[in-house]
């Protein structure tokens, strides 16, 4: 069993839909979590960065982690055409040093 | 630099032929990741470097892999003897700091026939 679970989807949705993207996890050490987008033949570039749980919001994004629940979430409202890409998850623990584990990432198209 | 920068951006060897990926990072950035992305999945953690310094290279799939970073700036990634199973994207990533954000490169791609 992978420590990070995605669903890969694909996601299509209308424009001005509210988008949600979705992870488990099984190591309870990871503390810090992370979404990072990536547009075809490119590489990820974050997008979310979250501390423990809790919410954190950015302008349409906003992120969502429940560590007693192992589940974290991405949130995109109003989402646009340009939206459309691969997001993937990251996290990583307190003592893993700079390792990231991400998920498989979840391919989302937005139709205009 | 204004961006990491990988190359080449596409690779095509065949099997038993030995490979080298160069990476150059962001001018300044401190610590330097590579992973290894297969089609479809995330990418996965291979090793990392602080300048110089490689205090972890437990994601490395097999002696076969080795990465350098002599002078802590450009970094190499070799795979020797390659098979076929080695065919993937190839990124590097840099940071300013040791929990810092990683800016990923565009990639390597890989393919061993």
């Amino acid at each position: 069993q992978k420590e990070v679970e995605q669903d890969p989807g694909p996601l299509s949705v209308p424009e001005g839909a509210i988008v949600s993207l979705n992870c488990t996890y099984s190591n309870s050490a990871f503390q810090y979590f992370m979404w990072y987008r990536q547009y075809s033949r490119k590489g990820p570039e974050l997008l979310m960065y979250t501390y423990s749980s809790g919410n954190k919001e950015d302008g349409r994004f906003t992120a969502q982690v429940d560590k007693s629940s192992k589940y974290i979430s991405l949130f995109i409202r109003d989402s646009q055409p340009s939206d459309s890409a691969t997001y993937l998850c990251a996290m990583r623990g307190e003592t893993s040093g700079s390792r990231l584990t991400f998920g498989e990432g979840t391919q989302l198209t937005v139709n205009p | 630099g204004a961006g990491v920068s990988q190359s080449p951006r596409y690779k095509v060897t065949k099997r038993g032929q030995d490979v080298t990926l160069r990476c150059d990072p962001i001018s300044s950035h401190a610590t330097l990741y590579w992973y290894q992305q297969a089609l479809g999945q995330g990418p996965e953690f291979l090793t990392y470097f602080n300048y110089e310094a490689q205090p972890d290279k437990s994601g490395l799939p097999s002696d076969r892999f080795s990465a350098e970073r002599p002078e802590g700036s450009i970094s190499t990634l070799t795979i020797q003897r390659t098979e076929q199973r080695d065919s993937a994207m190839y990124r590097c990533a840099s940071s300013s700091g040791f929990h810092n954000e990683q800016f990923f490169g565009p990639g390597t791609r890989l393919t061993v026939l």
